[in-house]
């Protein structure tokens, strides 16, 4: 079946360490995306990319960074600058063209040790 | 500045109910909505969308109802079932030079009650 695989499903940082959330997709998508989800402020975008080897940041890209090196691939980096990393991490993807819907994976819970 | 206003922050109906949740925009930009249903620890998906060149949209018991002229469009739940219990966010999106922006809401936290 095709999707999207985010993994891990549960991931704890220490301070000052950074952490990579994983991001595959076999619907062959051109546009891929990362939110965060905090209680009561819906989506937020973090980053996005539309081809390999090209991204652009979002609404709240400080202390992200990403990489785009396989059209299946979109692997998040959150740093230890993104000193409020505790949310829930939604990668998405879609297809290129007006209109088109994104689909999501099932995220990975980031929390604080 | 949220580019989609949605309410209510949330909602209980009685099973067999109607459930409505409402979305409004300001840019006439957006060419596409999409509606998501979001249950705890899973991602968003896909329920139901609506382009405006058209002003409703119904799949099975889920209805999109859109006034492009008021900029607002709503999801409309009839004979809600305990199962439809979940997270719904309304969204928004645009074409870009850097391809299609989505928007989304603040989510719906719907509970039918048994």
């Amino acid at each position: 079946d095709g999707g999207i695989t985010q993994s891990p499903k549960y991931l704890f940082r220490k301070e000052g360490q950074n952490v990579t959330l994983s991001c595959e997709q076999n619907l062959n998508h051109d546009a891929m995306y990362w939110y965060r989800q905090d209680p009561g402020q819906g989506l937020r975008l973090i980053y996005y990319s539309q081809i390999v080897n090209d991204f652009q940041k979002g609404d709240i890209a400080e202390g992200y960074s990403v990489s785009r090196e396989k059209k299946e691939s979109f692997p998040l980096t959150v740093t230890s600058a993104q000193k409020n990393p505790t949310a829930f991490y939604l990668c998405a993807s879609s297809t290129s063209g007006r209109g088109q819907p994104q689909h999501f994976g099932d995220g990975t819970r980031l929390s604080i040790l | 500045q949220q580019q989609v206003k949605q309410s209510p922050q949330s909602l209980i109906v009685q099973k067999g109910g109607i459930s409505i949740i409402n979305c409004a925009y300001e840019n006439t930009a957006f060419d596409y909505f999409p509606w998501y249903q979001q249950f705890p620890g899973k991602g968003p998906a896909l329920l139901i969308a609506i382009r405006p060149d058209v002003s409703e949209k119904k799949e099975g018991r889920f209805t999109i109802s859109f006034n492009k002229s008021a900029k607002q469009f709503s999801l409309h739940i009839m004979d809600s079932q305990p199962g439809d219990s979940a997270t719904y966010f309304c969204a928004a999106s645009k074409p870009a030079n850097t391809g299609n922006q989505f928007y989304f809401g603040t989510g719906t936290s719907l509970t039918v009650i048994p």
